[in-house]
């Protein structure tokens, strides 16, 4: 099936205690990237990559860092999560081969305390 | 810059009753617009797209949607509201000239509640 996948789903941390949120994709597309979803703000890009090793920022970089190692993983981290980093994230991926579709995984509920 | 404007945050309809859903775009090129459905506690599902070709689309779960360039809209429509279609919706916006241009932008959402 095909899916885009991250873990965790849910987690409650501390400020400044660094965390990783994965993501991966099992549909060999090169176009992956991050939202974070707030209330009365809708979603909002973070950050993307066009493939392998080439990642951008996108609205809202600020805390946030990404890597792409591999073509199907990536992931995000929060060097110092601070409460205002308290959101929903979904991760999605998309090729020319989805017919320019965007395909999201479940969300991950982050809050920092 | 692109922008996405869905001017109703809740929209309520009877079941049985035909239900729109506003979106309105900006964009500087020709471009692909999106519906996406999300329920609670659940991701974002996709629901429909407009790339080309016919200005009416059909999607999933007998939603429709029309694009209409002179006004810049793409209302999501269906004939008949379920209980089931209750849910938070969301318009986006990719320009495909734009560099990194399968970005989406989106809307801020419309909360659907469909009364029984």
């Amino acid at each position: 099936e095909a899916q885009v996948t991250q873990n965790p789903r849910y987690l409650i941390t501390v400020t400044g205690k660094k965390l990783t949120v994965t993501c991966s994709q099992n549909m060999n597309h090169e176009y992956m990237s991050w939202y974070r979803q707030d209330p009365g703000l809708g979603l909002r890009q973070i950050y993307y990559s066009m493939n392998v090793e080439v990642t951008d920022k996108g609205d809202v970089p600020e805390g946030y860092k990404v890597s792409r190692k591999e073509k199907r993983n990536f992931p995000l981290i929060l060097e110092s999560p601070s409460p205002n980093q308290t959101s929903l994230y979904f991760c999605a991926s998309s090729s020319r081969s989805s017919g320019n579709t965007i395909y999201f995984g479940e969300g991950s509920w982050l809050t920092v305390v | 810059a692109q922008s996405v404007a869905q001017p109703e945050d809740q929209v309520n309809v009877a079941e049985g009753n035909p239900l729109t859903v506003k979106c309105t775009y900006s964009v500087s090129g020709n471009p692909y617009l999106f519906w996406y459905v999300q329920y609670p506690n659940r991701g974002l599902q996709f629901l429909l797209k407009y790339i080309t070709g016919d200005n009416l689309v059909k999607g999933s779960y007998g939603f429709e949607a029309e694009f209409n360039k002179s006004q810049t809209s793409f209302h999501l429509k269906k004939p008949s509201a379920l209980v089931s279609d209750s849910a938070l919706y969301f318009c986006a916006v990719r320009d495909p000239l734009k560099a990194g241009s399968y970005q989406l932008t989106f809307g801020k959402g419309t909360k659907l509640s469909v009364i029984p």
